[in-house]
Parts: structure tokens; C-alpha cells; sequence
């Protein structure tokens, strides 16, 4: 089974709709993060998360809004979604003592149409 | 912003060819990664090299940083098929919060 897991893998939805992407780890790391990623770019840190009270703006938080239900969960949500909100989500986990080597989930592929 | 660019932005070599990309970065650093991207999936760490450290090996990748140049380069001895993918560097300041990443090479590999 992988260690980081997204859910759903795809999702297409309208300008103006709530959704909420969600990332499941096994890993026991404390460390969360959320990226998007565009056609031609690295990634873009979203937010992250040292624990489950510890969450933090990242370089394009705006437009979204996370919560880390658990140890192992992290969710990330666009509370009105528009369209230049396509784009491939990543969620990554990292433990304490290795904080730079990062471990990505799969991607969510979300289409905002 | 991005921190780092990566050079070239394309790559296409054939098999058994090295493959060498660049990354040049702006601020100071404290480590800098190599990520691995299959297309369309999540990102695989290679390799970390601290800011005290010229040259790192693992395996068939050599990793070389010029802190003076503010730039680094990832070289893949007698490339495969099966390293075609997107490599990105990623650096980070020190402050153990988090990484910024640069916009990729795309190495194809042709058998």
C-alpha cells in the first residue's frame, strides 16, 4: 500500500463549488504539506502543517484553506473554486529529523471548469 | 517565486548517454535536493547536498554545488529508458519550514 495517499485522484467541478481534496499517510510523519503544481513550473507550497496544531500559510495560500484532522490527515479545500484553480495537487509528508526529504503522494488532477 | 531554475527546461538524449542539468538559485541556502517526477505522478527524492559539500554520489548520479555561483548540476551516468522523467531542484534556507522548488528539466531518454 503507499505510504502518502490522495483522494480523489481526478475531479472536475464548476467555478463557484466548495471541494475538499484529502491526504491520508502512513508514515507516522508529523509533517504535512500541500503544492500545486501548473504545466511548466515547479511546485507551489500551499500550506503545511508541523502537527496537528500547527498549521501555516505557504507562498499561495490564498483561495484555499486546510485542516489536520489527525496525525495522518490533511486536507486541503477551495472554498469557491475558480478556474485558474487547475491544476495537479500534491500532498507530501516529512519526518522531524529529515525535514528537506519530502514524500509525495500521487496527485490530484482538479479541473475547475 | 521560484528559488530555482533549472537548465535546460528540455533534454533529449539516447540511451547509455550522460545526461547533465543545472540548477541556479538565488539566496543563500542550506542543503539542496534533487526530486524525480514521473510524468503525472508525485515527486521521488534523489539526493540532498549540504551547502559545506562540492560533490555527492548515489549510485549512477553525481550531484556537484558552486555555493560561490549559486547553482548546482545533476549529472545521470549511462542514462536508461526508464530515467525519462522531470527533475527538479529544490533548496531550502535553513529555517527547517520548508522547501522551494525550481521549474524542472525534462529528461527524455531514447532507446
Amino acid at each position: 500500500d503507499a505510504d502518502v495517499t490522495q483522494t480523489p485522484r481526478n475531479r472536475i467541478t464548476k467555478t463557484g463549488k466548495r471541494i475538499m481534496l484529502e491526504c491520508s499517510q502512513t508514515k507516522g510523519h508529523d509533517r504535512m504539506y500541500w503544492y500545486r503544481q501548473d504545466p511548466g513550473l515547479g511546485l507551489r507550497l500551499i500550506y503545511y502543517s508541523f502537527d496537528v496544531k500547527d498549521i501555516n500559510k505557504g507562498e499561495i495560500s490564498d483561495g484555499y484553506s486546510v485542516s489536520r484532522q489527525a496525525q495522518a490527515k490533511f486536507s486541503l479545500s477551495l472554498e469557491s473554486a475558480i478556474p485558474n484553480q487547475t491544476a495537479l495537487y500534491f500532498c507530501a509528508t516529512s519526518d522531524l529529523r529529515t525535514p528537506y526529504e519530502q514524500y509525495f503522494g500521487p496527485g490530484t488532477r482538479l479541473t475547475v471548469t | 517565486s521560484q528559488q530555482g531554475e533549472e537548465d535546460p527546461q528540455a533534454l533529449s538524449i539516447q540511451e547509455g548517454e550522460n545526461a547533465t542539468m543545472n540548477c541556479s538559485y538565488k539566496t543563500s541556502i542550506n542543503n539542496l535536493q534533487w526530486y524525480r517526477q514521473n510524468s503525472g505522478r508525485g515527486l521521488v527524492h534523489l539526493i540532498l547536498i549540504r551547502s559545506n559539500e562540492r560533490e555527492k554520489h548515489s549510485g549512477r548520479l553525481r550531484v556537484t554545488l558552486d555555493t560561490s555561483k549559486k547553482s548546482s548540476s545533476l549529472l545521470i551516468t549511462a542514462s536508461r529508458a526508464a530515467d525519462t522523467a522531470s527533475y527538479f531542484c529544490a533548496t531550502d534556507d535553513g529555517s527547517a519550514r520548508q522547501l522551494t522548488f525550481g521549474s524542472g528539466t525534462q529528461l527524455t531518454v531514447l532507446p
